[in-house]
């Protein structure tokens, strides 16, 4: 049992450049989500999915692109990187409203360096 | 507008001392309240939870204080150990999102 699985863990990027960052999780989670981890500033939340199909945005989606076709994925697209979005990217995921959606599982995190 | 405020930023405790951490929400509508705990290069795990119809829920080591009419909860470490010393960030929920408070940099010394 994996949990929660992010790729890369590390990436840098330029200025303008693309990228995804990758989120899978087997626990049949209905409910994922990215945050960014800035230091002193906590956990804040860009995108969030409560099942395939469906995804709105959190406190911070400015910059990000979100898409949930499977239950297990959700990638994480930066359009156009900005050294605004140096930060450590974390997935997490839990189950569905009914059965505890605010206990979350945080994956091990991708730390974005943008120049 | 920040709805989680956490105290304080950073603290340094004996072994076997008491460590507390305090957290206050603004928004009436959360209504769960989970402490994570985040060792460095790691995700945050779930350390402890509470809902607003407790006031206190103990495990181990681990008990968290909730006060609803003056909207605060706080985290209370007993006998502090070294293999404590992480990062505690309070949350709130409701409806599957959560809020987090800035977190707290424990540091247990020997």
């Amino acid at each position: 049992n994996a949990g929660v699985t992010q790729t890369p863990k590390f990436q840098v990027l330029k200025t303008g450049q693309s990228m995804t960052l990758q989120c899978a999780q087997d626990m049949n989670h209905e409910y994922m989500s990215w945050y960014r981890q800035d230091p002193g500033m906590g956990l804040r939340l860009i995108h969030y999915s409560v099942g395939a199909g469906i995804t709105d945005q959190g406190e911070v989606p400015n910059g990000y692109n979100v898409s949930r076709s499977t239950t297990e994925d959700f990638p994480l697209r930066l359009l156009s990187a900005a050294p605004s979005q140096t930060s450590v990217y974390f997935c997490a995921s839990s189950p569905n409203l009914l059965s505890g959606a605010n206990v979350l599982t945080f994956g091990a995190g991708s730390r974005l360096t943008v120049l | 507008q920040q709805q989680v405020k956490q105290s304080p930023q950073s603290l340094i405790v004996q072994k076997g001392g008491i460590s507390i951490i305090n957290c206050a929400y603004e928004n009436t509508a959360f209504d769960y309240f989970p402490w994570y705990q985040q060792f460095p290069g790691k995700g945050p795990a779930l350390l402890i939870a509470i809902r607003p119809d407790v006031s206190e829920k103990k495990e181990g080591r681990f008990t968290i204080s909730f006060n609803k009419s003056a909207k605060q909860f706080s985290l209370h470490i007993m006998d502090s150990q070294p293999g404590d010393s992480a990062t505690y960030f309070c949350a709130a929920g409701n409806a599957g999102k959560s809020t987090f408070g800035d977190g707290t940099t424990l540091t247990v010394k020997p």
